[in-house]
């Protein structure tokens, strides 16, 4: 099964820092790579898509990048509303499953 | 306007069983593979289980495999869950997911606001 590992697993920063997220991947996965967002109480919404594809309706100070093993989620300006509990997930395999363990993005 | 909507979840004990239901609107239910996917509290998300638009393909997570069953009626436009043997490691709220796909690629775009299983005696 294919795990995926994100990090850090916290970050603490400011409203209008550029912020970055990793996720790998323990075998390669070519480009299929989603990324969500979560806040408390809510459902996960969908960001990114397909490694680096924005998701329709979200800002785009997200962006995704990154194939095979590596990737990034990079928000480049945080803004209030951005801070939440992020995942990043396989799509590679069938079905679409293991998601990484969640990266808290908390106010500084 | 796109919505799911689960139900059914609630406490049950040890051993018993529960039914989650997930109420689809505004799309084509019958064209969309369906998921659900559960989050332990204060834990991070979980997949359970995937069933194709014409429940020909159906997975499970290891941990809940031959416990758990999904099932979809496209006429209802109503994905399930039915939910055996449960263990205090199944409590969580279950989200159900639909699956979109952009060409090679998929994601899950539409989720459920959730609903609450706990198993404690």
């Amino acid at each position: 099964d294919i795990q995926m590992t994100q990090s850090p697993s916290s970050l603490s920063a400011s409203v209008g820092d550029r912020v970055t997220i990793t996720c790998r991947a323990s075998q390669s996965i070519s480009s299929y790579l989603n990324w969500y967002q979560q806040k408390p109480g809510k459902a996960p919404k969908l960001l990114i898509y397909a490694a680096s594809s924005l998701q329709s309706g979200v800002p785009s100070r997200f962006s995704g990048s990154g194939s095979g093993t590596d990737f990034t989620l990079t928000i480049s300006s945080l803004q209030p509303e951005d801070f939440a509990t992020y995942y990043c997930q396989q799509s590679y395999s069938t079905p679409p499953g293991a998601f990484g363990q969640g990266t808290k993005l908390e106010i500084k | 306007e796109v919505q799911l909507v689960e139900s059914g979840g609630g406490l049950v004990k040890p051993g018993g069983s529960l039914r989650l239901s997930c109420a689809a609107s505004g799309f084509t239910f019958s064209s969309y593979s369906m998921n659900w996917v559960r989050q332990a509290p204060g834990k991070g998300l979980e997949w359970v289980s995937s069933i194709s638009s014409s429940s020909s393909y159906i997975y499970y997570a290891d941990s809940v495999k031959g416990r758990f069953t999904i099932s979809r009626d496209n006429a209802k436009n109503s994905l399930y869950l039915q939910m055996n043997s449960l263990r205090a490691e199944d409590t969580a709220v279950y989200y159900c997911a639909r699956v979109y796909k952009w060409s090679r690629y998929d994601a899950f775009d539409i989720w459920g606001q959730g609903t609450m299983v706990t198993v404690s005696s």
